[in-house]
């Protein structure tokens, strides 16, 4: 199982951008990259998955260099609601969660 | 509807007594999942069950024992319960116990032992 490191915490203001990124030196060939969102009481929420090169969706963008040795999430334009814990994961079905990193909006 | 339903949200007991967690999925999943979160946040997979069959056991004492009728639901039933079994318990499914989709979690159990 793919190892992962990212910061234990990040702030930031209503209306940035919030990039997260999460190191994954030892990732498999066939692993891919997960990211969870997780609010206070409430379980982790699937946000985005990718393999290489970049995914969007409506909540995020994922952003994976050519080396897939680290990979970044974008959250564009933040509201005091996307205050939470987010997870990066890497790997295959044991996935267990590390600490996260926790984003603090404020207004 | 409730994607992955567990319950009690909140469970306050004992030392040394018995209690369960109830998970219900109607996503049509294939594999559940028990998650236990401590203090810290870190997120500790279980137990993992595929069409009812155990395929991951963690390092979890004897005391915690899953058990999964069928495919959407999956239960976890915790013996002479310590201080330390104290945490936040999630249920999670997905369609395949693999990294092609993600999981859907539930809403969690708070356990408090005394």
């Amino acid at each position: 199982l793919a190892k992962t490191t990212q910061p234990i915490s990040m702030d930031s203001y209503e209306g940035q951008e919030v990039n997260i990124t999460c190191s994954h030196n030892n990732i498999a060939t066939n692993d891919y990259i997960t990211w969870y969102q997780q609010f206070p009481s409430q379980g982790p929420r699937f946000i985005i998955q990718g393999y290489k090169t970049k995914v969007t969706n409506e909540v995020a963008s994922l952003f994976i260099p050519a080396d897939r040795k680290s990979s970044t999430l974008s959250l564009p334009r933040v509201s005091l609601s996307d205050t939470a814990v987010y997870y990066c994961l890497v790997g295959d079905y044991k996935l267990s969660f590390g600490a996260g990193t926790t984003v603090t909006v404020r207004a | 509807d409730t994607a992955v339903s567990q319950t009690p949200k909140y469970l306050v007991t004992q030392m040394g007594n018995d209690k369960s967690i109830k998970c219900e999925q109607n996503l049509g999943h294939d594999t559940m999942y028990w998650y236990k979160q401590d203090s810290k946040k870190f997120l500790k997979i279980m137990f993992s069950y595929n069409n009812k069959e155990l395929i991951i056991n963690e390092t979890v004492p004897n005391r915690f024992s899953p058990k999964s009728p069928d495919k959407a639901h999956l239960n976890l039933h915790i013996n002479s319960l310590e201080l330390g079994d104290s945490a936040v318990y999630f249920c999670a499914s997905s369609h395949s116990p693999g990294t092609g989709d993600g999981y859907t979690f539930g809403s969690g159990t708070r356990l408090t032992v005394v």
